[in-house]
């Protein structure tokens, strides 16, 4: 059965205190997999699609990677506007254009 | 309006009510898509249009039936909801549900069934 999980459910740093978000899927056949902010009371945010493993793909202080079994979103020197729900999610083949989410982590950073 | 907006954003409605949901996407994009997120747990995907035709119902009961009469436009009208689907419901669109192209999201519209 394909799934999605993430980890940690919350986290909670201060202002500069850099940190990774983990994403492990079993999935067969993936297709993509996709980083996602939320904010609340919004929809999700796309923030970036990774294709491959050894694949990575950085924006300002957000850096996506991808193994065959996880990934990670690694956030450097993080400011409180960074503070936000992360989703993660995978797209196999054959499915069309059904994603499977994960449940998030909630991103805390005090000032 | 630019992206994918979703009226109305917030609604009560009683379980006997009948209502409408409503999602336009300004993005040109040929797929739409209508996902579930209820409190702990993740978006649950319901619908999937392409080109206007239905290609994905996942098991969703037959008190939510969408609607998508256009490219452009989606609807999911409701009747007859239970409390337990008070939820964020939200509208998401693709350029393409045949590759791997990510999905743009609106703001939900925030359902409580009292």
């Amino acid at each position: 059965e394909d799934q999605v999980t993430q980890s940690p459910e919350a986290l909670r740093l201060q202002e500069g205190e850099s940190s990774s978000l983990n994403c492990s899927y079993t999935v067969s056949g993936l297709r993509g997999l996709f980083w996602y902010r939320q904010d609340p009371g919004k929809g999700p945010e796309f923030l970036f699609t990774l294709y491959s493993a050894g694949e990575e793909k950085e924006k300002e202080r957000l850096k996506a990677t991808l193994t065959k079994k996880e990934s990670f979103l690694h956030i450097t020197a993080p400011k409180p506007e960074d503070s936000a729900t992360y989703l993660c999610a995978v797209q196999r083949y054959n499915q069309g254009g059904k994603l499977i989410f994960g449940q998030g982590t909630e991103l805390s950073v005090k000032p | 309006e630019t992206g994918v907006t979703q009226t109305p954003r917030h609604l009560v409605m009683g379980m006997t009510n009948k209502k409408s949901l409503k999602c336009e996407q300004h993005l040109g994009h040929n797929a739409m898509y209508w996902y579930k997120q209820s409190a702990k747990k993740p978006l649950e995907l319901m619908f999937v249009y392409s080109l206007e035709e239905r290609v994905e119902n996942n098991s969703v009961p037959s008190r939510f039936s969408p609607e998508c009469p256009n490219s452009s436009h989606l609807f999911l009208h409701l009747h007859t909801l239970q409390p337990e689907d008070s939820a964020l419901y939200l509208c998401a669109s693709s350029q393409s549900r045949t590759a791997v192209y990510e999905q743009y999201f609106g703001p939900g519209t925030r359902l409580t069934v009292t």
